[in-house]
């Protein structure tokens, strides 16, 4: 079954560049949602989208926008890359029209890492 | 959003059964409890989710008594193979209700020969 794909899967920058990530959802997911996870840490909430809408928002800085396009995958564009942007980023993608709130099936995550 | 509590680690051996309970004291009506299972460096994965009473799938239970302010994830007869960080999520059903679907600190299982 075909699975939520994030590329790259590894991405190195250096301090003050920009960044895009790409998160194509499972066919017929209307949801997406992105999380970094640091080090050692637990996955923070970044922003949700819905039908293409912003659905929510959370710890997502400023230098951070992300969208949902008409085919419904998503991108988060990072500027002015900080050394404490390194971290993994889970995209993760679920069916809105059977309540939102179900199963979130996440990707393999994409591997940023800020010299 | 509901806030949830668990245990930051626990340790158990192979062949038992492990019990991992989160607390929940402010969960609304109408949400949710999802438990979710991570690996390192990967994404974390759907275990089991449930609103009240108790679910079961092949691979854990769910167990939410009746004022619905924890609940307890049941692994039997756990292998190396679930050495894992698993979380409690709590939240709502409802069609395009996304929500901030927030993972608190999980607790880190750790099985051991």
């Amino acid at each position: 079954a075909a699975g939520v794909i994030q590329s790259p899967r590894h991405l190195i920058k250096e301090k003050r560049e920009t960044a895009t990530l790409k998160c194509y959802p499972i066919p017929r997911h209307d949801t997406v949602y992105w999380y970094q996870q640091g080090p050692g840490q637990d996955p923070q909430f970044l922003i949700s989208f819905y039908e293409k809408m912003q659905s929510d928002k959370g710890s997502i800085p400023d230098r951070f926008s992300a969208q949902q396009f008409s085919d419904y995958h998503s991108e988060l564009n990072m500027s002015s890359l900080e050394l404490g942007d390194s971290a993994l980023y889970f995209c993760a993608s679920s069916f809105g029209g059977r309540g939102g709130f179900g199963e979130l099936f996440f990707g393999e995550g994409s591997r940023l890492t800020v010299l | 959003l509901a806030k949830t509590t668990q245990p930051i680690s626990m340790d158990s051996y192979e062949g038992q059964e492990v019990n991992i309970t989160c607390s929940h004291n402010n969960i609304a009506t109408n949400d949710y409890i999802t438990w979710y299972q991570q690996f390192p460096s990967q994404g974390p994965r759907f275990i089991i989710q449930g609103y009240k009473t108790k679910v079961t799938n092949e691979v854990a239970s769910l167990f939410i008594p009746a004022d619905r302010k924890s609940s307890t994830l049941s692994l039997p007869r756990v292998s190396l193979s679930d050495t894992a960080v698993y979380y409690c999520l709590v939240g709502a059903l409802g069609s395009g209700n996304t929500g901030k679907l927030i993972f608190g600190q999980g607790t880190t299982l750790q099985v051991k020969p």
